[in-house]
């Protein structure tokens, strides 16, 4: 059962336009997301992350908007760079139902593409 | 320079043999990760551990044993390699705050024939 679903396996986009990468889960005690941004041959990294006490979190030209009543999340990136030519994660975490033993869920990637 | 190290970086192996794939933070984290990268699948959790001296299965734990005798170390053996266990290998570490933020370390690919 994956709780974490990204339903775009891969996404292209144009330089300078913008990218919209789309997360949905079904775990309603998920209270943390994070998205991940891995390069061929690295390990993932930290790309942004939002609590659900919040619908919009920004830094810099990424900005993560979470729905929770549509148990939607989605991640924005603007203007859209060939360095952001990656494969994205959105990951989700529940605090309160396994407060000190929180772990991580993934969703299945999306390879984002950027054409100059 | 600080993070998490892996090794190897590469193995193949044969069906059948024993391999223990290496993790190293020097971050001090208390929790410490393996997860499995593949394709269509995305990052699946294979154990875990909070904090040296426990270990906790994750999602896709058969196959695989964890131990945590340090703070620093977390090493992920197969005992006896499965074809289907050709993956890329992601070790993590995260300190025990409110975020989820993993650092993970560059991966380990092992293929195993």
């Amino acid at each position: 059962d994956q709780q974490v679903k990204q339903n775009s396996p891969s996404l292209s986009v144009q330089e300078g336009r913008i990218s919209i990468l789309n997360c949905d889960y079904t775990n309603s005690m998920f209270d943390y997301f994070l998205w991940y941004k891995k390069y061929p041959a690295e390990g993932p990294t930290f790309l942004i992350s939002i609590s659900s006490i919040k619908d919009k979190n920004e830094d810099g030209r990424f900005t993560v908007f979470l729905n929770k009543s549509a148990k939607h999340l989605s991640l924005h990136i603007v203007p859209s760079q060939p360095g952001d030519s990656a494969v994205y994660f959105c990951a989700a975490i529940s605090h309160f139902s396994n407060f000190g033993n929180e772990k991580l869920t993934f969703g299945t990637g999306t390879r984002l593409t950027i054409i100059p | 320079i600080a993070g998490i190290t892996q090794a190897p970086t590469s193995q193949i192996l044969a069906a059948g043999r024993r391999m223990t794939l290496r993790c190293t933070q020097d971050m001090r984290h208390n929790a410490m990760y393996w997860y499995r990268q593949d394709l269509g699948l995305g990052l699946r959790l294979i154990h875990y551990s909070n904090t040296a001296g426990t270990t906790g299965k994750g999602e896709v734990p058969d196959g695989y044993s964890v131990s945590r005798a340090n703070t620093d170390d977390f090493p992920l053996t197969l005992a006896s390699a499965v074809p289907s266990q050709t993956s890329v290998y992601f070790c993590a570490s995260r300190e025990h705050t409110n975020t989820g933020e993993l650092f993970f370390g560059e991966g380990s690919r092992l293929t195993v024939l």
